[in-house]
């Protein structure tokens, strides 16, 4: 059971080039969430979708999109990379429909670097 | 954003001490999970509490989520190599589905 699976692990990218990172999970999670993790600053959340067709934004949104693919994959695109965007990624996931309490599962993180 | 404060940001500890570390917020809670982070892995969910007085236990750790619901506390008894990483907490608001984190506790067990 391979849990909550994220592409590439790492990422070099120059200052306004575009890229999409992956996720996937196979634990039939309804909710799927996209974190970004700087030093000194815990977990911040991008985007989440509450379940499959819907996304919305979460604390730190600007620069970044996001596609439910379907119920498995949720992926997060940067259209025009800046050094601002230089972190760690992490997708997650949990089974619960939005708006409910339940718990979150990670994934491994995509390592992000924008020169 | 909600802001959770984590004390202490750092810790070092000999191999077989006891460790607390907690996670304030000025806001009110309804759910309190704490996560274990491995250098190059993502966070790994060690418990998850729901009530306010809630006490729940996991192995050696056990987690309390605070009376007044903005505060919550992590426990590791007779620490262990193993027990070194980040530590982070995460709150629920009472409405909606987003978790806020804290800023993590850094633990080194020193053998």
């Amino acid at each position: 059971n391979a849990g909550v699976t994220q592409t590439p692990k790492f990422q070099v990218l120059k200052t306004g080039q575009s890229m999409t990172l992956q996720c996937a999970q196979d634990m039939n999670h309804n909710s799927m969430y996209w974190y970004r993790q700087d030093p000194g600053m815990g977990l911040r959340l991008i985007y989440y979708s509450a379940s499959e067709g819907t996304t919305d934004k979460g604390e730190v949104p600007n620069g970044y999109n996001v596609s439910r693919l379907n119920k498995r994959e949720f992926s997060l695109r940067l259209e025009s990379a800046a050094p601002s965007q230089t972190s760690v990624y992490f997708c997650a996931s949990s089974r619960a429909r939005g708006g409910l309490t339940d718990t979150q599962y990670f994934g491994p993180g995509t390592r992000l670097t924008v020169l | 954003g909600q802001q959770l404060n984590q004390s202490p940001q750092s810790m070092f500890i000999q191999e077989g001490e006891d460790v607390s570390m907690n996670c304030t917020s000025s806001s009110i809670f309804n759910t309190w999970l704490w996560y274990k982070q491995d250098p190059g892995e993502g966070p790994v969910l060690l418990i998850a509490l729901y009530k306010a007085g809630e006490l729940t236990s996991n192995g050696r750790l056990t987690a309390q989520f605070g009376i007044t619901r903005k505060d919550s506390f992590l426990n590791i008894s007779a620490s262990i190599p193993s027990d070194v990483g980040i530590y982070f907490c995460a709150g629920q608001l009472n409405t909606g589905n987003q978790f806020y984190f804290g800023t993590g506790t850094s633990l080194t067990v020193i053998p």
